[in-house]
């Protein structure tokens, strides 16, 4: 599997339990992304890291969403207290490099649903 | 906030026709990718474009700075080609996506 791996694939959680997606990416990519994608709607970025570094968070939307990297490969994505509106599909995806022009690879996404 | 808008948001083609899908973008952007999204999420990335015209296979895409507009073309469209088709510009550090083109093609 050379691909970006995302698990679990699926996960219902009842509203205020925590959550945590985890996100493999491809080895030796600098460049990782975490995107929100609501259903009918195009993705929407939530944070970046830069090895082990987060250097964009603005779009988190509450501060119930943390993101880390520690080792600057594994990522993970938490949910405290899960809110219905929470209900989405999380992707990450990762790139080689940190450059503007570097291409990037797609995990399936974790579909989360809020009860 | 629609940083990124695309045209159509749904298309029906029959199998051969010349497909196109338009996006325009209001920020400043570094790059301009195409993506597209099979059902049940998987994305991959088509195209990476920051200035001129990028060909691969059936599929061919343009960007227009100065007018901050980007096309992708799909000629001899197949069944296959069934998916959405997402447009998405980097600006520092972030990326924004259109809400996709889901194109339909009947054989």
């Amino acid at each position: 599997g050379a691909g970006v791996s995302q698990s679990p694939r699926y996960k219902v959680a009842k509203r205020g339990q925590d959550v945590a997606l985890r996100c493999d990416p491809i080895s030796g990519h600098v460049s990782l992304f975490w995107y929100q994608q609501a259903l009918g709607q195009g993705p929407e970025f939530l944070t970046y890291f830069q090895n082990e570094a987060q250097l964009d968070k603005s779009g988190l939307p509450s501060d119930r969403f943390f993101a880390e990297r520690p080792e600057g490969s594994v990522s993970t994505l938490k949910i405290q207290r899960t809110q219905q509106e929470d209900s989405a599909v999380y992707l990450c995806a990762s790139s080689l490099a940190s450059g503007n022009y570097n291409e990037q690879f797609f995990g399936p996404g974790t579909r989360l649903t809020v009860l | 906030k629609n940083e990124v808008e695309q045209s159509p948001q749904n298309l029906t083609a029959q199998e051969g026709e010349f497909i196109t899908i338009n996006c325009s973008y209001s920020v400043g952007i570094s790059a301009l990718h195409w993506l597209q999204q099979h059902p049940g999420g998987g994305i991959v990335s088509l195209f990476m474009l920051s200035s001129g015209k990028k060909k691969h296979g059936r599929l061919i895409a343009t960007i227009n700075i100065q007018e901050k507009h980007s096309s992708l073309h799909i000629t001899a469209s197949h069944p296959r080609d069934s998916a959405v088709y997402i447009c998405a510009v980097r600006t520092g550090n972030q990326f924004y996506f259109g809400t996709g083109t889901s194109l339909t093609v009947i054989p």
